[in-house]
């Protein structure tokens, strides 16, 4: 079973609604990330938090608001989506660069969170 | 050119048959390379992770890097209708980038009974 948990499994909503996904990991990593994925084809970065700072951005639109409230929790907020932004969300995390340790980006996925948009 | 390139198949082969999955690259700064598997509608698994040039075996897969030829693949032993999925490569530089893997497109891999 994978150690990054991701709730909701599934997500159905319309343009106006307000959602959030949500992450949870507990192997001590200190960088997590939100990727996004369509049919058949790769993930793509969206978001990097590094010891709870957002370290990258990927120029997301504005309708996708990342929050990281602590090193162990990661949400995505969603406002105001496009039937194009219907996809797998993925939240991954690694161990994160810092003093004494050294991050070679191994990424641990969680089961993602479908999102489809209405 | 994209940076990391993988065939995405589809590949069907019979139960028992070694699987050969394969990536070429084009930035010589990559240092880290990892193997993905990805079940339908779920997310990407870690399966194997190398640094250097040269092999890695676990179990019935093994890694292979070949860095002067930017090349690198997987292999899977006596191949069973559980592996299939989709394979995708991954590979990383060690610049400060934190989490900026670049993948392949994915193999569809299908192993019949």
């Amino acid at each position: 079973d994978t150690e990054v948990t991701q709730t909701p499994k599934h997500l159905v909503m319309g343009m106006t609604n307000k959602k959030s996904l949500k992450c949870e990991q507990h192997m001590g990593h200190r960088a997590m990330y939100w990727y996004k994925q369509k049919a058949k084809k790769p993930p793509e970065l969206m978001f990097v938090y590094s010891y709870e700072k957002l370290s990258i951005n990927e120029s997301v639109p504005s309708r996708f608001s990342p929050e990281c409230p602590n090193s162990s929790l990661l949400n995505l907020h969603l406002h105001a989506l496009q039937p194009e932004d219907s996809a797998l969300y993925l939240c991954a995390s690694s161990q994160g660069r810092g003093l004494g340790t050294y991050d070679t980006g191994e990424l641990f996925f969680g089961e993602g969170s479908r999102l489809t948009v209405l | 050119q994209k940076e990391v390139e993988q065939d995405p198949g589809p590949l069907s082969v019979p139960e028992g048959a070694i699987v050969s999955l394969n990536c070429t690259y084009s930035n010589s700064a990559f240092q880290y390379f990892m193997w993905y598997r990805q079940y339908s509608r779920k997310g990407p698994e870690l399966l194997m992770y190398t640094y250097s040039s040269g092999n890695k075996e676990d179990g019935r897969f093994t890694a292979q890097v070949d860095k002067s030829s930017k090349y690198i693949s997987l292999f899977i032993r006596d191949s069973q209708p559980s592996d299939s999925a989709t394979y995708l490569c991954a590979m990383t530089v060690d610049s400060g980038n934190t989490g900026k893997l670049i993948f392949g497109q994915g193999t569809t891999l299908q192993v019949k009974p």
